[in-house]
């Protein structure tokens, strides 16, 4: 099992410039979660989903879209990127364990993105 | 909105010692994890727990729920290099998502 994955690892973006992350997930969990992380801010939820073809915002979705056309893959897109966009993204996925339910997050490596 | 404090922020001690890394919330919560997270990595899950006054041991880690289920504590015995990283402490307030705290930044000096 690769887990979760995410691609690219890297991407330098100029403002203005639209990019899509891709996160595949082969644990077959409905749940799927995209993270930014900054210095002292901790993660913060961007955009989540509870399964394929739904998704809802998170605590800073702007400027960020999310689809869920297949249940492994959850993708997060920028528009129109900004340098307040610098930072580095995670992709989690997680899945109900029924009375005890705790979300134990699954993250993948990350992407750096800095938006000049 | 829930607030979760980490503290201290910073934690740099000499390898053999003793530490303890504390997480508090505003409000009580269902269930509360700890990850550790590395340099370039992602966090990596090290216990959940669920019931208030629920003690958890994995090796020379000590995690604690408060009897409130408010707040939580990780005690690391005689902190190895390896111990080294971010410990983020996340809860779930009933739903399906993870509140994150800002992190605890552990230097183990050998």
């Amino acid at each position: 099992n690769a887990g979760v994955t995410q691609t690219p690892k890297f991407r330098v973006l100029k403002t203005g410039q639209s990019m899509t992350l891709l996160c595949a997930q082969d644990m077959n969990h409905e749940y799927m979660y995209w993270y930014r992380q900054d210095p002292g801010m901790g993660l913060r939820l961007i955009h989540y989903s509870v399964g394929e073809g739904t998704t809802a915002k998170g605590e800073v979705p702007d400027g960020y879209n999310v689809s869920r056309l297949k249940k492994q893959n959850f993708l997060l897109g920028l528009e129109s990127a900004a340098p307040s966009q610098t930072s580095v993204y995670f992709c989690a996925s997680s899945y109900s364990q029924g009375a005890s339910t705790a979300y134990e997050q699954y993250f993948g490596p990350g992407t750096r993105l800095t938006v000049t | 909105t829930q607030l979760l404090e980490q503290s201290p922020q910073f934690l740099s001690i000499q390898e053999g010692e003793n530490l303890t890394v504390y997480c508090n919330s505003s409000s009580v919560f269902s269930s509360l994890q700890w990850y550790r997270q590395e340099p370039g990595e992602g966090p990596v899950l090290l216990v959940t727990v669920v019931t208030g006054g629920e003690v958890k041991k994995l090796k020379r880690l000590t995690f604690q729920f408060g009897d409130a289920r408010k707040d939580s504590s990780l005690h690391i015995t005689a902190a190895q290099p390896g111990d080294t990283g971010l410990y983020l402490c996340a809860v779930n307030f009933g739903n399906e998502k993870l509140t994150f705290g800002t992190g605890t930044r552990l230097t183990i000096i050998p």
